[in-house]
């Protein structure tokens, strides 16, 4: 069974650009979480998803930052236009309802210029 | 001050020895997750706990609800070990949507 992605796993950008981060979740897993870890800080709850619907958005650092789930599959989390603070590891994390355990995808490093 | 703080923030150890990690936290919790890192790699997820001890292997993890304190032990540490280890809570607040909040991480190192 394949695991959490995220794609890209890299992302070089300049200040004032547009990023879309994109999460394919395990498949079945309706609960889908953002993460971001700034350089030296922890990592920090974004936001989740109920399948499509925004459950907790409260992480959500100001509204240059929007994610979707259309269908309730894969997640895109836009970032638009970059700050050099939005500079970090984006992680997302997908969950089975009625479990405990989330799984992690491996990250996008975003780096803003 | 973090609602979840790790101690130590490094810890650099030789192979064989027994290893330590610690967690506080200052909310209410419904469970605690101790997860990994390795270089360059992905996060995994080692333990849940809501209550007493859990062991897998040569890594076990005990949680003091009354105290709000979790410890991560290593037994018989090998340079495989080496990697961030984080400690994470499930806030009661947020039961239905499973939010966690994270520590800063202990970055383990053990040499051969």
């Amino acid at each position: 069974e394949a695991g959490v992605t995220q794609f890209p796993s890299h992302s070089v950008i300049e200040k004032g650009q547009t990023v879309t981060l994109r999460c394919d979740p395990i498949s079945g897993h309706d609960n889908l979480y953002w993460y971001r870890r700034v350089m030296g800080k922890e990592i920090k709850f974004l936001l989740h998803f109920v399948k499509e619907s925004k459950q907790d958005e409260s992480g959500m650092p100001n509204n240059r930052f929007l994610a979707e789930r259309t269908g309730g599959t894969y997640s895109t989390l836009k970032v638009q236009p970059a700050e050099l603070e939005d500079s970090g590891v984006y992680f997302c994390a997908s969950r089975l309802a009625g479990t405990d355990t989330q799984y992690f995808g491996p990250g996008t490093r975003l780096t803003v210029l | 001050k973090n609602e979840v703080e790790q101690s130590p923030q490094n810890l650099t150890a030789q192979e064989g020895e027994f290893i330590t990690i610690n967690c506080s936290y200052s909310v209410g919790i419904s469970a605690l997750h101790w997860l990994q890192q390795h270089p360059g790699g992905g996060i995994v997820s080692l333990f849940m706990l809501s209550s007493g001890k859990k062991k897998h292997g040569r890594l076990i993890a005990t949680i003091n609800i009354q105290e709000k304190h979790s410890s991560l032990h290593i037994t018989a540490s090998h340079p495989r070990d080496s990697a961030v280890y984080i400690c994470a809570v499930r806030s009661i607040g947020f039961q239905g949507a499973q939010k966690l909040v994270f520590g800063q991480g202990t970055r383990l190192t053990i040499n051969p």
